[in-house]
This record gives structure tokens, sequence and C-alpha cells, in this order.
């Protein structure tokens, strides 16, 4: 079965900085999402990625798909306070389901 | 266009008691989730419903847990008895069958403490 691994589990950024979460497949990735979460509340869908080589960028975050559709990483820029919470990488799975890495906490240190 | 509702959106209880969350999805999504988050952990699938039909609940633990969607609209999970480990955020999600993924839009999600 297809599982899906986010790196890194957590990570403090001071404000201001550039970050990077990466989350990697075991099989070809068909269609990947990034979804953020705030504590203990709903996802909020961010961005889908399903051709290799693909990048999407939506204000300050910018993900990419890798030519294998095997990895995808997701890029902040000139992190912000907003920022903070926790992101989930998701995966088109059969059924119409999703298989989901288990997250990284973003922390922005003002 | 509305979003999926959840409610209660916080619930604490004692072991050994029952518990309902309920889910109302978007108007025309055919497709209804329901996932429990434990903390640090990724959405676990427990069930999931197309229309008024059960499509998956292989991981739902049907000794303790229920679901049902009566006339393939509104959504009840429930917990009877809930035990500690059962303490979680339990999300809600539909989605229109033709965009899978992409169309997934999720509830505010229920946050449970078994005590």
């Amino acid at each position: 079965s297809q599982e899906l691994e986010q790196s890194p589990q957590s990570l403090i950024v001071q404000e201001g900085k550039n970050l990077t979460i990466n989350c990697t497949s075991s099989k070809t990735l068909y269609g990947l999402y990034w979804y953020k979460q705030k504590y203990g509340e709903g996802l909020i869908f961010l961005m889908m990625l399903q051709k290799g080589g693909e990048e999407k960028s939506h204000e300050k975050i910018t993900a990419k798909l890798d030519e294998k559709k095997q990895q995808s990483s997701l890029h902040i820029t000139a992190s912000q306070p907003s920022h903070a919470g926790i992101y989930l990488c998701g995966a088109d799975s059969v059924n119409y389901q999703l298989i989901w890495g288990a997250g990284t906490k973003l922390i922005i240190k003002p | 266009e509305a979003g999926v509702a959840q409610s209660p959106r916080y619930k604490i209880i004692e072991k050994r008691q029952s518990v309902a969350f309920w889910c109302n999805p978007i108007s025309g999504h055919a497709t209804l989730y329901w996932y429990q988050q434990i903390l640090g952990q990724g959405p676990k699938l427990l069930i999931q419903f197309q229309n008024n039909g059960v499509v998956d609940d292989s991981q739902l633990p049907k000794d303790r847990f229920s679901a049902e969607r009566l006339k393939g609209v509104d959504s009840t999970l429930k917990i009877q008895p809930a035990k500690l480990e059962d303490s979680a955020v339990y999300l809600c999600a539909s989605s229109s069958q033709r965009t899978a993924g992409y169309g997934y839009t999720f509830g505010s999600g229920t946050r449970l403490t078994v005590v």
C-alpha cells in the first residue's frame, strides 16, 4: 500500500525566513494535495499538483511535484505568523479516497 | 457556497459514555467521509459514504462506532461506549466524485476528549 512520509515533523522558524516541507511517496503520485490545519480544527485546501514538474504558487507559498512524481515540496517565502499551523500532504488513492502524511507542525518565532 | 457544517465543536465525556457527531455536507456532494485524527498524526478514514450507501468502512471499529447517512445528505457518527483512546479530532469532509481530492472540503472538526 502507498505511504506518504513528511519531513520534518516539526519546524521552528524565525519570522521572515524561508522554509521547505517535503512529502515523499512510496509509489507514483497521481494527485498530490497540500492542506493547512490549525491545531484541533479542520483542514484548509492549499494546492493540488498532478503533473511531473508542476509548480503552483499562492501568495508566498509555492508547491512543486518532482519529475518522477514521487516527491513534493512546499516552500514558504518570508514566513509570517499567519503561516503557523500544521501542513499535511495527501495523495489520491482508490475509491476517491486520500491517504495522508503525518503532518509538519510549523511554529513562527516573532 | 456554504461549507461543511459539523457539530459540536468540542465535547468532553467520561469513558464508557456515548457521544454523537453530526455533519452536513456541501449541497450536491455525493461523497461524505468521516476521519479520526489523533494528535500528531494524519487523518485516518473511518467511513466513506456514496449518497446513502457505504463505500468503505474497513477501519471503523464496529464494536463501538456506528455511522449513518440518512437520505444521502446529513450524517451522524456515534461512539458507544467511548474509550480513552478515542480522544481525537473527528473530521467530516465531502466531495463531488468527479473532482475527487480536489473537491474535498472539510468541516471545522469536533475535538473529543474522553476522561
